[in-house]
């Protein structure tokens, strides 16, 4: 039972344009939502977050949008360049009472920018 | 730089073989976690810890056990090691306090294998 999903396995994008990662969620218990990157051989670096309480955030070139109703949030990355190719994961958590933080990852989207 | 280390970086060793990862963290954080990390699998929860001697399995902890004896070093075990156990294996801390209270920060990774 995969509560959080990252439906495309990957995605190719031109350097300049927008990226937008997805990701759908089952568990109504999720109420923080992260992403990270990840290159090859390193560990996974945290990028944004999101509360439930939230529609969007906003770093830099990195924007979260969250639909709660839909269950799904999107990662955008304006513009992108090649340094963000990696694999990206979201993640969710339910925070408060015995969760202890657990994260919940997806399985990833790998991002390919090409210059 | 959350100040997290993993050894061995990387390990080969024969099925049936006990193995032995150490996460070490110099920063007092009270909460570890050890997760697996498998192509179409994201990365997975497989033990978490939220102080010393306090442990808790997580979504896949078959197979493996772990020990906190003091806060900086988490341990994860393969009493019995099988060739489902080839993985790349990460130890991630999670700060407390403010709005980043859910947000986990990863080692470098540990990549094993089971021939």
């Amino acid at each position: 039972d995969q509560q959080v999903k990252q439906n495309s396995p990957s995605l190719s994008v031109q350097e300049g344009r927008i990226s937008i990662l997805n990701c759908d969620y089952t568990n109504s218990m999720f109420d923080y939502f992260l992403w990270y990157k990840k290159y090859p051989a390193e560990g996974p670096t945290f990028l944004i977050s999101i509360s439930s309480i939230k529609d969007k955030n906003e770093d830099g070139r990195f924007t979260v949008f969250l639909n709660k109703s839909a269950k799904h949030l999107s990662l955008h990355i304006v513009p992108s360049q090649p340094g963000d190719s990696a694999v990206y994961f979201c993640a969710a958590s339910a925070m408060g009472g015995t969760s202890y933080g657990k994260l919940t990852f997806g399985q990833g989207t790998i991002l390919t920018v090409h210059p | 730089d959350a100040g997290i280390t993993q050894s061995p970086r990387h390990k080969v060793t024969e099925t049936g073989t006990p193995v032995t990862l150490r996460c070490h963290q110099t920063e007092n954080h009270r909460y570890m976690y050890w997760y697996r990390q498998d192509p179409g699998h994201g990365l997975r929860l497989i033990h978490y810890s939220y102080g010393v001697k306090d442990t808790d399995k997580g979504e896949v902890s078959d197979g493996y056990s772990v020990s906190r004896s003091k806060t900086e070093d988490f341990l994860l075990t393969l009493e019995s090691a099988t060739s489902s156990q080839t993985s790349v294996y990460f130890c991630a801390i999670r700060e407390v306090g403010g709005e980043s209270s859910y947000e986990q920060y990863f080692g470098p990774g540990t990549r094993l294998t089971v021939t």
